[in-house]
C-alpha cells in the first residue's frame, strides 16, 4: 500500500493558463475523489470517479474545469483559463467501502495563480 | 444537503491532559457516517475516527473517541493524554451512507494547539 499520490505538490501559473494535476490512488480502491480547499477552510468536494465514470460533479466545478479517470487507475483534473480565484490546494482522495467510505487523502497540489 | 458546525475556531490544551472538540451536524439523510481528520501544518489529511449513525456504542480508536449524542446532532471528539504531536487543524466531516460513501461535507475546523 503505497499510499495516494499528486503531482504537482506545488504549482504557480498566471492567470489565463491551464494547469493539470495527476492523482494516482491506492490500487486496490475503486473510488477517486476531488475536493478542493482554500487557506481557513475545510475541504469542498469537487467530483468523483467510480473506476473510469465519473459519478457526480459540484456546481464548483465550472466549465473550465474537468477530470478524467481513462483506465480506472490514475486521474488527472485540468483546469483551463486558470483565475486568481481557483488558487487553492486540491487534495485528491480515494476509498473502498470500508469504514463507512473513509477517505485516503494525498498530500494535495497547492496551485497559486498570479 | 448536509451540513457540519465547528463552533471552535482555535482550542489550548496543556500536555497529557484531554481536550473535546465539538461538531455538531444536520443531515436529512436516514443513514449517514460521521468522520473526523486531523490535518497537521504539512498538510496531509489524515483519519482519525469514524461513527455510523446506527453504531449503537461511541466509536474509539487508541486516544481517539467521538461522543456521539445522535438526538441532539453531535459529534464530538475527545482526545485523551494530548501529545505535542497532537497540535494541528482538525476537521469533523458527515457523509450520507449507501452508494454515496465517500462524498463528504466538511466542517471549517479546530485549530488545537497542546502547550509542554
Amino acid at each position: 500500500d503505497t499510499g495516494v499520490s499528486q503531482d504537482p505538490r506545488h504549482k504557480i501559473t498566471k492567470r489565463g493558463q491551464n494547469v493539470t494535476f495527476r492523482c494516482d490512488p491506492i490500487s486496490e480502491h475503486n473510488r477517486l475523489y476531488w475536493y478542493r480547499q482554500t487557506l481557513g477552510q475545510g475541504p469542498e468536494f469537487l467530483t468523483y470517479f467510480q473506476n473510469e465514470a465519473q459519478l457526480e460533479k459540484s456546481r464548483l466545478l465550472s466549465d473550465r474545469f474537468s477530470a478524467e479517470r481513462p483506465k480506472g487507475s490514475f486521474s488527472t483534473l485540468e483546469i483551463q483559463r486558470t483565475e486568481q480565484g481557483d488558487s487553492a490546494m486540491y487534495l485528491c482522495a480515494s476509498s473502498d467501502r470500508g469504514r463507512g467510505g473513509e477517505l485516503f487523502f494525498g498530500e494535495g497540489s497547492r496551485l497559486t495563480v498570479l | 444537503a448536509q451540513k457540519i458546525t465547528q463552533t471552535q475556531p482555535g482550542m489550548f490544551v496543556q500536555e497529557k491532559e484531554a481536550v473535546t472538540l465539538d461538531c455538531t451536524y444536520d443531515t436529512s439523510d436516514p443513514s449517514y457516517g460521521l468522520f473526523w481528520y486531523k490535518q497537521p501544518s504539512s498538510g496531509e489529511m489524515i483519519f482519525l475516527i469514524y461513527q455510523g449513525s446506527y453504531d449503537q456504542q461511541n466509536a474509539t480508536e487508541g486516544r481517539y473517541s467521538l461522543n456521539f449524542q445522535k438526538a441532539r446532532k453531535s459529534a464530538n471528539l475527545v482526545i485523551s493524554a494530548s501529545q505535542l504531536g497532537d497540535s494541528a487543524m482538525y476537521f469533523c466531516a458527515i457523509g450520507a451512507g449507501g452508494t454515496s460513501y465517500g462524498k463528504l461535507t466538511f466542517g471549517q475546523g479546530t485549530i488545537l494547539t497542546v502547550h509542554p
